[in-house]
């Protein structure tokens, strides 16, 4: 298995262009969120789906949107980008939504963005 | 808003020593707590977690420790190698922040393990 992947590696874009962070799994994982990291800070939660077709809102999900059309894939989109967002994000999933199942989270590489 | 937080950024220690990892809670209402390792340029990795009605973990080298009534958690490792050296997160299992009735992971800041040969 692959586990979670995420493309691209690395991206720059500039204040107010769009576009979309890659993450797929291969572990047939119905649980998959999208977290950010910023220096010296933890993991914050953007947005999660807990299935396919269901996604909601995490602690920091302005500015971002996501969709869930595939069990496999939970690509995230930022509509306008703002240099508050450059970050490294990292996508996760999980067998279950809650328990010990959640707990347990596997994550992607991550993806260095910085917005100028 | 309640937040898990870590009591040193930067840990030190000999190769071979044991090294204990503190985190500060403060949701008494987080059904688990967990730990996660994150190697450099490398997505965090699961290591151990710990139901709240416990008080103490083992696992491999690892053990957790939960204290509630002073709202406590530690990762102690024994006989630390250099393949320890990272940052290590402790992490919440609580209630999404829109009160879904789904859960969500709260990451406290990070302490930094640095192991020396």
């Amino acid at each position: 298995n692959a586990g979670v992947t995420q493309t691209p590696k690395f991206q720059v874009l500039k204040t107010g262009q769009s576009m979309t962070l890659q993450c797929a799994q291969d572990m047939n994982h119905e649980y998959m969120s999208w977290y950010r990291q910023d220096p010296g800070m933890g993991l914050r939660l953007i947005h999660y789906s807990v299935g396919a077709g269901i996604t909601d809102q995490g602690e920091v999900p302005n500015g971002y949107n996501v969709s869930r059309s595939t069990t496999e894939d939970f690509p995230l989109r930022l509509l306008s980008a703002a240099p508050s967002q450059t970050s490294v994000y990292f996508c996760a999933s999980s067998y279950g939504a809650s328990g010990r199942k959640y707990n347990e989270q596997f994550f992607g590489p991550g993806t260095r963005l910085t917005v100028l | 808003g309640e937040s898990v937080g870590l009591h040193l950024p930067t840990l030190s220690v000999q190769e071979g020593d044991n090294s204990i990892i503190n985190c500060a809670y403060s949701n008494s209402a987080s059904d688990y707590f967990i730990w996660y390792k994150q190697e450099s340029g490398k997505g965090p990795q699961f290591i151990i977690d710990i139901r709240s009605n416990m008080d103490k973990r083992q696992g491999q080298r690892v053990t957790v420790l939960l204290n509630k009534t002073v709202k406590h958690l530690s990762l102690q490792i024994a006989a630390t190698q250099p393949g320890d050296s990272a940052v290590y997160f402790c992490a919440e299992n609580t209630r999404s922040p829109r009160d879904t009735g789904r859960r969500a992971l709260t990451f406290g800041s990070g302490t930094r393990l640095q192991v020396q040969p």
